[in-house]
């Protein structure tokens, strides 16, 4: 019963590839998150969901565009994919009522080839 | 701009030998500070959410402190399954709950 799931696990493609990572979680929280984790292992947030409304964007790149269909999912669609995209990527849900606790799920390793 | 340094970035300890992990945060208003356990190949899993200055929590061989400048990880006679990165992460007053996470303390326990 994984709280926070997301596919794949691995990912490997060539540069000016699209593709989506999905994520999904079980925790009936109403706040969902993407983290990337580069090389250096430095785990920094990238975009914020709260019952599927946009309410963090790092300065990230409009090649990569989440989408949150419904509370329980968040999906990261980058387009033109490039070297430096390469990391791995973290999907993570918190609420309120749990105290804010965030729980992440196990992590997507992209690859640019 | 909140921040958060984890010192040091690595250290190796022999089973039974007891040492403390360090965490030092600026923050505009702290919502709470949070201690994950990294294993490789896998997410950061919670240990402790600490929220004010003289706060203590415990998990079996750890112990997690604040006060209002940092927080320390202390590990008591750890054991080889206690090797893993420790992050430390900050999370501000205000309407975002994002964490900004430090870059984190490999510790390696060796038998």
């Amino acid at each position: 019963d994984t709280a926070v799931s997301q596919t794949p696990k691995y990912l490997v493609t060539q540069m000016g590839n699209d593709k989506s990572i999905k994520c999904e979680q079980n925790l009936g929280h109403d706040t969902m998150y993407w983290y990337k984790q580069d090389s250096k292992k430095f785990l920094k947030i990238m975009f914020s969901y709260n019952n599927k409304e946009l309410i963090i964007n790092e300065t990230v790149p409009n090649r990569f565009s989440p989408k949150s269909p419904d509370k329980a999912h968040l999906n990261l669609h980058i387009n033109s994919l490039e070297l430096g995209d390469s990391a791995v990527y973290f999907c993570a849900s918190s609420s309120r009522r749990s105290g804010n606790t965030i729980y992440f799920g196990e992590g997507s390793w992209l690859t640019v080839v | 701009e909140d921040q958060v340094t984890q010192s040091p970035e690595a250290l190796r300890l022999q089973e039974g030998e007891s040492s403390s992990l360090n965490c030092s945060y600026t923050v505009s208003g702290l919502r709470g500070l949070f201690w994950y356990r990294q294993d490789p190949g896998k997410g950061p899993e919670f240990l402790f959410t600490l929220y004010s200055a003289g706060e203590e929590k415990e998990k079996e061989r750890l112990k997690a402190t604040l006060t209002k400048k940092e927080s320390f990880l202390h590990i008591t006679a750890p054991k080889p399954e206690d090797s893993a990165t420790y992050l430390c992460a900050v999370q501000a007053q205000g309407g975002s709950e994002k964490l900004v996470f430090g870059k984190g303390t490999k510790l390696t326990v060796n038998p």
